[in-house]
């Protein structure tokens, strides 16, 4: 079936780190790849995306690039700022669901940064 | 633009109890979703409509959990009777369109503890 696994958290950085969360799926077809953020008491927005292989999508200094040849949509920004603690989540969509727009999300990786 | 609206935020009931969720999407937009997010786990589609008709209700509780989407607008969900195992948050979010490119639009999400 269609899945998506990314990394346990809570992911614990210093102000200015590198962060790198990393993400991995299992699809039918070629779906199309998702990070959305959840900050404190808000609901999910979407970060980035991107929806063919060897694409990349950017938002905010975040980037992720779709690798269809390891199935990874790996996460990163160069500097993280306090601003930046949030949980995060990996998702998948595509016509393998009927045509329709059917996220499948993965468990959610929650950052924490410190001054 | 409003965002999606949702209400309320926060609800306690007992098991067995009944309770109704309301979502208001965006305007102009046909597709809305309901997705149950438990504690730890990412969210999961438990309906989805496009205007008044239900297009994926795959994994829907029917034996407890009810949906409605009156005009094509406004939405409810309805859990009767309440289990334990139904303490989550529950998201509502809308799209314009129900291809899979389209992007979700997430409310802030009701926060339901059965006790």
């Amino acid at each position: 079936g269609n899945s998506v696994t990314q990394m346990e958290g809570p992911v614990t950085l210093s102000e200015e780190a590198f962060l790198t969360i990393n993400c991995t799926y299992t699809a039918t077809g070629y779906p199309s790849l998702f990070w959305y953020v959840q900050y404190p008491g808000e609901g999910l927005q979407l970060l980035l995306k991107a929806t063919k292989a060897d694409d990349k999508g950017s938002n905010k200094g975040f980037e992720a690039t779709y690798r269809k040849e390891t199935t990874s949509f790996h996460l990163e920004k160069g500097s993280v700022q306090v601003s930046d603690s949030a949980v995060y989540f990996c998702a998948l969509s595509g016509p393998f669901s009927g045509g329709y727009n059917k996220l499948i999300f993965g468990a959610g990786t929650r950052l924490a940064v410190h001054p | 633009e409003a965002g999606v609206a949702q209400s309320p935020r926060y609800k306690i009931i007992e098991k067995r109890q009944s309770v109704a969720f309301w979502c208001n999407p965006i305007s102009g937009h046909a597709t809305l979703y309901w997705y149950q997010q438990i504690l730890g786990q990412g969210p999961k589609l438990l309906i989805q409509f496009q205007n008044n008709g239900v297009v994926d209700d795959s994994q829907l509780p029917k034996d407890r959990f009810s949906a409605e989407r009156l005009k094509g607008v406004d939405s409810t969900l309805k859990i009767q009777p309440a289990k334990l195992e139904d303490s989550a948050v529950y998201l509502c979010a809308s799209s314009s369109r129900t291809d899979y490119l389209y992007e979700q639009y997430f409310g802030p999400g009701t926060r339901l503890t059965v006790t």
